[in-house]
């Protein structure tokens, strides 16, 4: 299996600007996890899915974000409008169950707003 | 609701020597632990989780924890570490609920001067 797949590895935009980062989670999992890292605050769950369906976004952080599960192979996390705070790695990780089974992890996406 | 405390931000270590990284959790009912480890410019990967049974679990690269319900700890430890250790280590505690969330530590950087 490929593991978790996350795009773009890296984005840069403007303050103001659209972003969308992809995942696909490993094949069979029904958990799908967005978190969020930085320097000051650490790594912050944003949001959960559990078979598509969003379970808690009490971590998203505003409504300039949104996250989507439209099939089981494929999520988006979409920052609208970005800020320079946005500024971060973001991670998603898949699971197959929750709680206290194991979650793989994407290599991230490196967003830097300017 | 759970919480994890690292109480190291950063752990330097000659190499071959001893470590042990320190982790505190708070919880009203029974948990699971887990110790993650994050290479540089990866993702988070699992090192080892208590789930029940013996206190002692052993994880990949020859890490071991101890879990001590009195105490409330889960230290990690390695008897010697390698170069190939230097990561940043990530404690976490989720409740037994397959919807519960995983609730990681701040992290521990770990360095190790040759």
């Amino acid at each position: 299996d490929a593991g978790v797949i996350q795009s773009p590895r890296h984005e840069v935009t403007e303050m103001g600007q659209e972003v969308t980062l992809r995942c696909k989670p490993i094949s069979g999992h029904d958990y799908l996890f967005w978190y969020r890292q930085t320097m000051m605050r650490g790594l912050e769950l944003l949001i959960y899915f559990n078979n598509n369906v969003p379970i808690d976004d009490s971590g998203m952080p505003e409504d300039r974000f949104s996250a989507k599960m439209p099939n089981a192979s494929f999520s988006t996390l979409k920052i609208q409008p970005s800020e320079p705070r946005d500024s971060a790695v973001y991670f998603c990780a898949s699971s197959f169950q929750g709680g206290p089974y194991e979650q793989y992890f994407g290599p991230g996406t490196r967003l830097t707003v300017t | 609701a759970q919480s994890v405390t690292q109480l190291d931000s950063q752990v330097p270590v000659f190499e071959e020597a001893p470590v042990e990284l320190r982790c505190n959790y708070s919880s009203s009912v029974s948990v699971y632990l887990f110790w993650y480890v994050q290479y540089p410019n990866q993702g988070l990967q699992l090192l080892l989780k208590y789930l029940s049974g013996s206190t002692l679990v052993k994880g990949i690269n020859g890490f071991e924890a101890e879990f001590n319900k009195s105490q409330t700890s889960f230290h990690l430890r390695k008897p010697s570490v390698h170069i190939s250790d230097t990561a940043e280590y990530f404690c976490a505690v989720s409740g037994y609920s397959s919807a519960s969330k995983i609730i990681f530590g701040s992290g521990t950087r770990l360095s190790i001067r040759p």
